[in-house]
């Protein structure tokens, strides 16, 4: 079964441009997680959502960072413009709605803001 | 607020013993589930184990169980046989559901665990 699927795996980029994170849950997963990791903040959710409507998005750092769910099988984490204190791993993460099952994450995508 | 603390920043076992790495939660929510991942030096989070707040037993899969002690609002993973592979960091976790909306997942700062040959 394929599971979360999050694309570029690796990206270098230069402060001021924009940066697009892409994610595919796994399918009829009806929530689905953005995440960022680093070392000085752990683990940190940035915004959810539910059946592709954002539930909490109080996590966002600032407004450079957007994200939309346009449907159930995709979503996108936009930073415009990058700054070098956003380079982090960035992960998405799906699951179903019920609390008991299990939250499965992506691999990530790994971010250097230069 | 719902919380997780995990006090081990890391800790080393020999291989082949048993290591218990400590969380404790904080939420008034009555309904909730507790998680532990793995992050293998590689990146990627893997699920290792869930326990339910109304759950009458703890949880165990495979070589890892869930000592849970809800009165002192504790889960503690406790790996038994040490394997080398099991050198990682290990976060624990919580969602809460409430009110019948499940709620986001957060973490605490994780262990990072070292097995030595």
């Amino acid at each position: 079964d394929a599971g979360v699927i999050q694309s570029p795996r690796h990206e270098v980029t230069e402060m001021g441009q924009e940066v697009t994170l892409r994610c595919k849950p796994i399918s009829g997963h009806d929530y689905l997680f953005w995440y960022r990791q680093t070392m000085m903040r752990g683990l940190e959710l940035l915004i959810y959502f539910n059946n592709n409507v954002p539930i909490d998005d109080s996590g966002m750092p600032e407004d450079r960072f957007s994200a939309k769910m346009p449907n159930a099988s995709f979503s996108t984490l936009k930073i415009q413009p990058s700054e070098p204190r956003d380079s982090a791993v960035y992960f998405c993460a799906s699951s179903f709605s019920t609390l008991g099952n299990t939250i499965y994450f992506g691999e990530g995508s790994w971010l250097t803001v230069v | 607020a719902q919380k997780i603390t995990q006090t081990q920043p890391g800790m080393f076992v020999q291989e082949k013993e048993a290591v218990t790495l400590d969380c404790t939660y904080d939420t008034s929510d009555p309904s909730y589930g507790l998680f532990w991942y793995k992050q293998p030096s590689s990146g990627e989070m893997i699920f290792l184990i869930y326990q339910g707040s109304y759950d009458q037993q703890n949880a165990t899969e495979g070589r890892y169980s869930l000592n849970f002690q809800k009165a002192r609002k504790s889960a503690n993973l406790v790996i038994s046989a040490s394997q080398l592979g099991d050198s990682a960091m290990y976060f624990c976790a919580m969602r809460t559901d409430y009110g019948g909306a499940t709620n986001k997942l957060i973490f605490g700062t994780g262990t990072l665990l070292a097995v030595q040959p």
